[in-house]
């Protein structure tokens, strides 16, 4: 049974550009959470999405937005890229059955540059 | 959105000590605690799944309490090894997830 997987495992982009990160979860999990981890912090929470759809949201600007297919891959995308966007991004993927503990992906470190 | 908090922030201990570490949280709405452990260069790892007011989890030389009453989970370390260096974190455990900014801890051999 394979992990959560994360795609890319490292990217460097340019002040401005766009990013788009992949997660698919667990087998048997239907949540997906995506977290920035900076240095030094416990990961803060981005979105997490169920059914297709963004349950709910943390304190990220709407340049931050995301997506949930029917297989319960996620995407998350990043517009207009800053130097303070340059973090780990960590995919969790998660179920109610199993009351909602978070299996982390390795993560994916973007570089603003 | 809820606040969790963990203390302390970090801790320092040589090899064999015990320790503990603590993650409060608001007690109205419990669901769930869990504890995870985050080693360097790794993703963060379940621990432990906490549900009921005087629960008790063990694995090894770890193991978590838990008060819903007055919100708070300890974590234990028995005997502390090198390799038990890591951050842990709690969360709430809730669909509207928050986790605590985790607890270092180093383990000087």
């Amino acid at each position: 049974d394979a992990g959560v997987t994360q795609s890319p495992t490292h990217l460097i982009k340019t002040r401005g550009q766009q990013v788009t990160l992949r997660c698919s979860p667990k087998s048997g999990h239907d949540t997906v959470s995506w977290y920035q981890q900076a240095l030094g912090q416990g990961p803060q929470f981005i979105f997490q999405y169920y059914e297709e759809e963004e349950r709910q949201r943390g304190n990220f600007p709407d340049r931050f937005s995301g997506h949930q297919f029917p297989n319960y891959s996620s995407e998350l995308n990043v517009n207009a890229l800053l130097l303070g966007d340059s973090a780990l991004y960590l995919c969790a993927s998660s179920s109610e059955d199993y009351l909602y503990e978070q299996y982390f992906g390795p993560g994916t470190r973007l570089t603003v540059t | 959105i809820l606040n969790v908090e963990q203390s302390p922030q970090s801790l320092h201990v040589q090899e064999g000590d015990s320790t503990n570490f603590t993650c409060s949280f608001p007690s109205s709405n419990f669901y769930a605690l869990h504890w995870y452990r985050w080693e360097t260069a790794k993703s963060p790892e379940a621990l432990f799944v906490m549900t009921l007011n005087g629960d008790e989890k063990k694995k090894g030389r770890i193991s978590a309490t838990l008060n819903t009453k007055e919100g708070y989970s300890y974590l234990y370390i028995k005997g502390s090894q090198p390799e038990d260096s890591a951050t842990y974190l709690c969360d709430n455990g809730s669909e509207k997830l928050v986790f605590g900014k985790g607890t270092k801890l180093t383990v000087n051999p």
